[in-house]
């Protein structure tokens, strides 16, 4: 597609109930990335995806979240068990591969909110 | 971890010049200087990136000191659509983005 595509763009849920955003990275992007941005703070990286393969998950905050990217190209963040905490705007980017030095594109985003 | 120092707000008038400035002074040889803002509620957008020689493009001007501990992002004729947070990132190769607070600039009429 044209640029970076995120859904749902909103998304309320329960406290315990599980959530999965999608992202859908420009299609000849290699890498992908996640990152949650809370209200008034820059983004934090969460995982990214080089293809398939998922080289850094380093910013995964505990094991109720997980990422996947299995034919290398959409790729969904599931949180399991949601508590308020995870209220945020989550953020899919992606860029042409792990080798460019260029610029990231970010989609609009999917904003969580745990009640 | 972020490796840059920038102010958490400046104000420029519309037309002038806004001048941001960026500290990293423990950035490495081959760690890159990237800029990117996001206004309002919209995802993070590219602007410039440069490693040691001042780089420009439609959007911007990257000044980088010769010892590359500081850098300058000009935005040369500031327009209200211009306000945004802009962050400074340095990134070695193809490694993550780690953002850092940013500058809050407003431009005001």
């Amino acid at each position: 597609g044209a640029g970076v595509s995120q859904s749902p763009r909103y998304k309320v849920t329960k406290r315990g109930q599980d959530v999965t955003l999608r992202c859908d990275p420009i299609s000849s992007h290699a890498t992908l990335y996640w990152y949650q941005q809370a209200l008034g703070q820059g983004p934090e990286f969460l995982t990214y995806f080089n293809y398939e393969a998922q080289p850094d998950k380093s910013g995964l905050p505990s094991d109720r979240f997980s990422a996947e990217r299995p034919e290398g190209s959409i790729s969904t963040l599931t949180i399991q068990r949601t508590e308020q905490r995870d209220s945020a705007m989550y953020r899919c980017a992606s860029s042409l591969s792990r080798h460019d030095t260029g610029e990231l594109f970010f989609g609009e985003g999917s904003r969580l909110t745990v009640l | 971890d972020a490796k840059t120092t920038q102010p958490p707000s400046m104000d420029c008038a519309e037309g002038r010049a806004a001048n941001l400035p960026c500290n990293h002074s423990t950035i490495s040889g081959n760690e890159y200087v990237y800029w990117y803002r996001q206004i309002h509620s919209q995802g993070p957008q590219y602007i410039i990136h440069g490693l040691k020689n001042n780089e420009t493009n439609e959007m911007a001007s990257l000044i980088i000191t010769e010892d590359r501990k500081s850098s300058t992002l000009i935005l040369p004729h500031a327009t209200l659509r211009d306000t945004a947070v802009y962050y400074c990132i340095v990134r070695q190769g193809a490694q993550k983005l780690v953002f850092g607070q940013g500058t809050r600039l407003t431009i005001n009429p």
